[in-house]
C-alpha cells in the first residue's frame, strides 16, 4: 500500500460546480496534511493546510480531515478554469519530525 | 522574500558527465528537502537535511547520487555519472523544521530540467 493515494483522474468538472479531491494515508500517526497545486511546468504551490478533525475554509476552498478514517479532501467551490492544475495531498509522517510524503497527484480540469 | 532558489534552471548533458544542482533555501528555514518528479513516478522524495545534516536518504536511487548541505544557506544534489534515466524535473524545498514549528509545509523553489542524452 502506498502511504499517500489518490486518484490520477483526469477529473473533469464544469466550471461553477464543485470540484471534490480525495487522499487517504497509511500512517496513522500523521498529524499535518496539506494540498498543494501544480501548474504544468511550475512547481507545487501550497494552497491548504490542515491539522485538526473537521472543516478548515479559505476562500473558495475547503479542506475537510478525518482522522479516524486516514482521509483528507479538498473542495473547490466554483470551479474556475484557472483552477485546472494537478492537485497533490502531503502528509507529514508521524514517525519522522519533518518528512513529508506526496501522493502522485490528481489531475483536475474544469470545463467551461 | 525571496524564496527558494535553484540553479540551473534547465541542464542538458551526456550521459557519463557530473551534474550538480544548486539550492538555496529561504532564510531561516531549518528543514531542506531535494525532490526528483517524473511522469511514471510523480514526485519522490530523495533526501531531506534538518539543521544541515542528513536526516533520511533512502530515497537516494543509487550510489551515483549524493547530496551535501555545507551551511544552512546551500545545498547540492550530484550526479556522477549520469544517465539517462535520470532525466528529470530536480526540486528543491525548505520549511521551517521539527520544534515548534513542526507543522510548517515546504516551499519549493522552481526545480531544475535535468535532461541527460
Amino acid at each position: 500500500q502506498k502511504e499517500v493515494e489518490q486518484n490520477s483522474g483526469p477529473l473533469s468538472v464544469p466550471e461553477g460546480a464543485i470540484a471534490s479531491l480525495n487522499c487517504t494515508y497509511s500512517d496513522r500517526g500523521s498529524q499535518s496534511f496539506f494540498w498543494y497545486r501544480q501548474y504544468s511546468g511550475k512547481s507545487p504551490e501550497l494552497i491548504m493546510s490542515i491539522y485538526s478533525n473537521g472543516d478548515k475554509e479559505d476562500g473558495r476552498f475547503t479542506a475537510q480531515l478525518n482522522k479516524a478514517s486516514q482521509y483528507v479532501s479538498l473542495l473547490i467551490r466554483d470551479s474556475q478554469p484557472s483552477d485546472s492544475a494537478t492537485y497533490l495531498c502531503a502528509v507529514k509522517m508521524g514517525s519522522s519530525a519533518s518528512k513529508i510524503i506526496f501522493g502522485s497527484g490528481t489531475r483536475l480540469s474544469i470545463r467551461p | 522574500d525571496a524564496g527558494v532558489i535553484q540553479s540551473p534552471r534547465h541542464e542538458v548533458t551526456e550521459m557519463g558527465q557530473e551534474v550538480t544542482l544548486r539550492c538555496k533555501p529561504i532564510s531561516g528555514h531549518n528543514s531542506l528537502f531535494w525532490y526528483r518528479q517524473t511522469m511514471m513516478r510523480g514526485l519522490e522524495l530523495l533526501i531531506y537535511f534538518n539543521n544541515n545534516v542528513p536526516i533520511d536518504d533512502s530515497g537516494m536511487p543509487e550510489d551515483r547520487f549524493s547530496a551535501k548541505m555545507p551551511n544552512a544557506s546551500f545545498s547540492t544534489l550530484k550526479i556522477q555519472p549520469s544517465e539517462p534515466r535520470d532525466s528529470a524535473v530536480y526540486f528543491c524545498a525548505s520549511s521551517l523544521g521539527p520544534g515548534i514549528h513542526s507543522n510548517q509545509p515546504q516551499h519549493f523553489g522552481d526545480g531544475t530540467r535535468l535532461s541527460i542524452l
